[in-house]
């Protein structure tokens, strides 16, 4: 199964907190890349973060950070100090023969 | 560097019509992707193509199908229109180097079909 599995369907989070999504993944690949992204209400989806199985720090980019735990198959977002425009749908994917994505967590950022 | 673009932005048609969508990739990408967005199913995969030839497809029916041309750039098209069609249609490009992984999204067509 190559099942990437978001269990948090929709988060609140007050302006300037911090917040963790939550993903965990399936996959049987020796290799594999992690990917979040950003889907406001526009619709485009926006690239925010890259993780390689075997890199061995986790991903930052600026205000978002990637916390890997390979052995439990998890790639948590945490995104530092929220922001009125960080409220949108997260969805957390993995890259194989095609891209598998999660069912996506709605995160609203209370001001 | 230019993102990947995508045309129409939107489009209405009605059943039993027949849609065709552009997807240009950003520079140097050779692989395009397809997906599917609906409230219902989510994001589902259609296909994607890497230097002209479909490399992936998706499950869905032979109505929908696309191709890639010698720049990139790719459509997808679908035929006999069906209510369930509408949909955002987001087309991506992907590439690999220096074993990082990256695929950028277009702005996404939205169909809607009447």
């Amino acid at each position: 199964a190559q099942k990437i599995t978001q269990t948090q369907p929709g988060m609140f989070v007050q302006e300037k907190e911090a917040v963790t999504l939550d993903c965990t993944y399936d996959t049987s690949d020796p290799s594999y890349g992690l990917f979040w992204y950003k889907q406001p209400s526009s619709g485009e989806m926006i690239f925010l973060i890259y993780q390689g199985s075997y890199d061995q720090q986790n991903a930052t980019e600026g205000r978002y950070s990637l916390n890997f735990q390979k052995a439990r198959k998890s790639a948590n977002l945490v995104i530092s100090a929220s922001q009125l425009g960080d409220s949108a749908m997260y969805f957390c994917a993995r890259a194989g023969n095609q891209f598998y994505f999660g069912t996506g967590t709605s995160l609203t950022v209370i001001p | 560097k230019a993102g990947v673009t995508q045309t129409p932005r939107y489009l209405i048609k009605t059943r039993g019509q027949q849609v065709t969508l552009s997807c240009s990739p950003i520079s140097g990408h050779r692989s395009v992707s397809w997906y599917q967005q609906t409230p219902g199913q989510g994001l589902q995969f259609l296909f994607e193509y890497f230097s002209e030839t479909q490399r992936n497809k998706g499950n869905f029916p032979g109505r929908f199908s696309g191709r890639q041309f010698s720049n990139s750039r790719s459509e997808m098209n679908v035929s006999t229109l069906e209510l369930g069609d509408s949909a955002l249609y987001l087309c991506a490009s992907r590439l690999l180097a220096g074993g990082q992984e990256t695929q950028y999204f277009g702005p996404g067509t939205r169909l809607l079909v009447l």
